[in-house]
């Protein structure tokens, strides 16, 4: 059974700092992504990464980056936190070609 | 601007009856189409999905219906059951990486 696990599932952080959301897969897929889920609006992609050291911008990626230095580890990063990047965030992977996207627990984010 | 589109927002069906939640898309490029189910704390799980060469696809209690010509998809779940309980997401692909999101239908099913 896949599994993605997000090493965080509540964090709270003050505007202006950096944070880092951590992912990590276990079954050697290709593709990684990060979503953020806010009510009224579903998920919409932020980053996506379809190899190591790959990163494709997604629907959302203002404020936002990426980081894919090893197969099963897709880092998403908020360079100065702002308020408005309060939201669950989603990471999933997926294997090569028509697969279904296999997600993680989410790690809700707070910035004050 | 939305290219899938759940104009539901919420569902509530009794025990026992029928679920139908319907899905809109306005890219004709799409050709995968899946539903994803979320409890609360929990990402979404994978539940069914449709390659657009078909039109219909069943797995036990849940069928999707796809209508090209309108671009329409539907999740029929029967029957249903309090487990059932959730807020489903309809998603749809037009390549091998991205999947578009629908903003959710949170289904409620009442004893």
């Amino acid at each position: 059974d896949v599994k993605v696990t997000q090493s965080s599932r509540y964090l709270v952080k003050r505007t202006g700092e950096k944070v880092f959301l951590e992912c990590v897969q276990d079954m050697d897929h290709e593709n990684m992504f990060w979503y953020r889920q806010d009510p009224g609006l579903g998920l919409r992609l932020i980053y996506f990464s379809y190899d190591v050291k790959m990163k494709e911008k997604g629907d959302i990626p203002e404020g936002y980056s990426v980081s894919r230095e090893k197969k099963e580890r897709f880092s998403l990063i908020l360079e100065s936190a702002s308020t408005n990047q309060t939201s669950m965030y989603l990471c999933a992977s997926r294997d090569r070609g028509r697969t279904p996207l296999h997600f993680g627990n989410g790690t809700r984010l707070t910035v004050t | 601007d939305q290219q899938v589109k759940q104009n539901s927002p919420s569902l509530s069906v009794q025990e026992g009856r029928i679920s139908i939640l319907n899905c809109d898309y306005t890219n004709s490029m799409f050709d995968y189409f899946l539903w994803y189910k979320k409890y609360p704390a929990e990402g979404p799980t994978f539940l069914i999905s449709i390659s657009s060469i078909k039109d219909k696809n069943e797995d036990g209690r849940f069928t999707v219906f796809l209508n090209k010509s309108a671009k329409h998809l539907s999740l029929h779940i029967v029957p249903s059951q309090p487990g059932d309980s959730a807020v489903y997401f309809c998603a749809a692909s037009a390549s091998d990486y991205k999947l578009s999101f629908g903003a959710g239908t949170t289904v409620t099913v009442r004893a």
